[in-house]
């Protein structure tokens, strides 16, 4: 089945800066790629996601790239603000409808 | 806010006992699926249910059942509770089954601990 590993487990940035989450995964058939923010007592939620068939995707301060020969993807986030401060997975899956296989998150901690 | 609810929010069970957890799906979306999430981990899919059809399951002991309702909405079902249960069980909704391409909301969740 699939494996998703993510890195780092803990990442802490000045108010400002830029954040870089990395993921890589096993299964050459998976094709979709989210990435959810959990805050403290919530569930999850979508905050961007990528599919196979194109390599970057950007949301204002928000971008996930992709190198499905490698099989690795990332998250950066710039200009980060306190509000950004919360888990972040990372996730893969064959189908966006299909069961999603989680890494096992990032603390982002943004100082002010 | 996604609009899928889960009921209850914290609940404390012993080993050996049985729970209910229950979830009420985003207006619209025919699909829920279950995770358990390990503190300090990422969620680990349990099932999904499509169309009240079991529509996909993962590495769970069948101790883990679910149903789906005419109505979307779904149950979690755990027997002979394990202290290793101890989780937050989380419910997603979304549309199409696995052949879906729409995003998955999630509720909230249901922290369950178990003595």
């Amino acid at each position: 089945g699939e494996n998703v590993e993510q890195h780092p487990s803990t990442l802490s940035v000045q108010e400002g800066d830029s954040a870089v989450i990395k993921c890589t995964y096993s299964d050459s058939a998976s094709n979709y790629f989210p990435w959810y923010k959990q805050e403290l007592g919530k569930g999850p939620q979508l905050i961007i996601d990528i599919r196979s068939n194109v390599g970057e995707k950007k949301d204002q301060r928000i971008a996930v790239t992709l190198n499905k020969t490698a099989k690795h993807f990332s998250l950066h986030i710039t200009e980060t603000q306190p509000e950004d401060s919360a888990v972040y997975f990372c996730a893969a899956s064959n189908n966006a409808g299909n069961m999603l296989t989680f890494g096992g998150g990032t603390r982002l901690m943004v100082k002010p | 806010e996604t609009g899928v609810t889960q009921s209850p929010t914290h609940l404390i069970k012993t080993r050996g006992q049985q729970v209910t957890l229950r979830c009420s799906s985003q207006s619209g979306h025919n699909t829920v699926s279950w995770y358990q999430q390990a503190l300090g981990q990422g969620p680990q899919f349990i099932f999904q249910y499509y169309r009240e059809e079991e529509n996909g399951r993962g590495n769970f002991p069948p101790r883990f059942s679910g149903l789906q309702f005419p109505n979307y909405s779904s149950e979690l079902n755990v027997n002979a509770l394990e202290l290793d249960d101890s989780a937050l069980y989380l419910c997603a909704s979304s549309l199409g089954g696995r052949g879906g391409t729409g995003e998955l909301f999630f509720g909230e969740g249901s922290r369950l601990t178990v003595l």
